[in-house]
This record gives C-alpha cells, structure tokens and sequence, in this order.
C-alpha cells in the first residue's frame, strides 16, 4: 500500500493563479482532512471530509475550496492564490472506527509570489 | 478553536540526553497522539493513547494519559541524532458535538540532536 500520496510535491504560483491539490489513499479510509503548516503555526485544518461527497469547514477555509467525489481521492482548490497561502500543505486519512489515528501524505509545498 | 499548549517550543540537548516534553489544555481530551514530523516529511504517528492514567512505550519513548484528561507528556530515553524532528500532540475533544473525527494539534516542539 502507497499509503496516503500528494501531489504535486512544489509549486510555485504567481498571485492570482489557481490550482488544485490532489490527495489520494489506498487504505478504503472515510475521512480524509487537509492541513496547512505554517512556521510556529502547527497543523491548521482548512477542510475536511466525512464520507464521499460529504465536506466541511475547518479552522482556515477562506480561500480554499475542496471536492470529494471519490472515496480515495480529496481534492484542495485556491481559485486565486494569495501570498498569505504560501505553505505546506498535509492531506491526512483515518478510518471511520474507533482508530483516532490520522495518517498524513508527504505534504505540498505551494510558494505563492 | 480550542488549544493545546504544547512545551518547550524547541529543545537543544546532547545524544545520549533524556527529553521531556508535554501538552497541556484547559479542556478535557478523550484521546491523546504523539506524532513525529522528520524534516521534509509528513507527521507520522508514534504513540496513541485512549485511557485517562494509560503509560505507554515504543522503544525509547514513552508517553501517558494525564489522570486529569487535560494533558499529555512524551519521553524519550537516550537520545540519538535521528530522534531530530518536530514532535506534535494531538488531542480529541471529550465534547466534541459529535466530531469525534478531528483532531486538535498542539504547535510542535522542535528538537536538535547534537552528536
């Protein structure tokens, strides 16, 4: 198993670009959540997924749109990339038991200009 | 949304040192994860805790389950420069409204390993 795969790996865009982020996992797992990681930031949820077609707000939502039209797949959108969403971004999948466990992807690293 | 206070914010120690480090929150959490974030990778999970009092060990660290509920602490013996990294708690809400699918993240304690 792949696990949980993101890509691309980098990115640069210039201010106003769009672009979309691809999260997919092999391990038949429910929910799935997208993260930002910012320096003395932590972990900062930007939306998240309860099952298939089934999204939700986190923490840091503006400017970002998701789709989940597949169980193994989460897509992130930034319709018009912003200079402020320059970092890193996790997707992380869990399985819908009782396993709290979140396993993440090997993160995107997006520089907006 | 609700913290986690999660201390030291960085640690400089020698190989061979033990380390401590600990969250702390003001609410009541069901569960508590140790994760490990190594340079230029995703967190990876190394220790989950589930019972109020519960000591667990993997290798060289352990963490437990504050009798309280509103913290966490991670141990790691004899450190080597591979343990260098970004360690982060995180914590489930025990009144989470039904979310009991997120996780609230502590900012990560970042640790130097020096050989």
């Amino acid at each position: 198993n792949a696990g949980v795969t993101q890509t691309p790996k980098f990115r640069v865009l210039k201010t106003g670009q769009s672009m979309t982020l691809l999260c997919a996992q092999d391990m038949n797992h429910e929910y799935m959540y997208w993260y930002r990681q910012d320096p003395g930031m932590g972990l900062r949820l930007i939306h998240y997924s309860v099952g298939e077609g089934t999204t939700a707000k986190g923490e840091v939502p503006d400017g970002y749109n998701v789709s989940k039209k597949k169980k193994q797949n989460f897509l992130l959108g930034l319709e018009s990339a912003a200079p402020s969403q320059t970092s890193v971004y996790f997707c992380a999948s869990k399985n819908g038991g009782s396993d709290k466990t979140q396993y993440f992807g090997p993160g995107t690293r997006l520089l907006v200009l | 949304g609700q913290q986690l206070n999660q201390s030291p914010q960085s640690m400089f120690i020698q190989e061979g040192e033990d380390v401590s480090m600990n969250c702390t929150s003001s609410s009541i959490f069901n569960t508590w994860l140790w994760y490990k974030q190594d340079p230029g990778e995703g967190p990876v999970l190394l220790i989950a805790l589930y019972k109020a009092g519960e000591l667990t060990s993997n290798g060289r660290l352990t963490a437990q389950f504050g009798i309280t509920r509103k913290d966490s602490f991670l141990n790691i013996s004899a450190s080597i420069p591979s343990d260098v990294g970004i360690y982060f708690c995180a914590g489930q809400l025990k009144n989470s409204g039904g979310s009991n699918y997120k996780l609230t993240f502590g900012k990560g304690t970042l640790l130097t390993v020096n050989p």
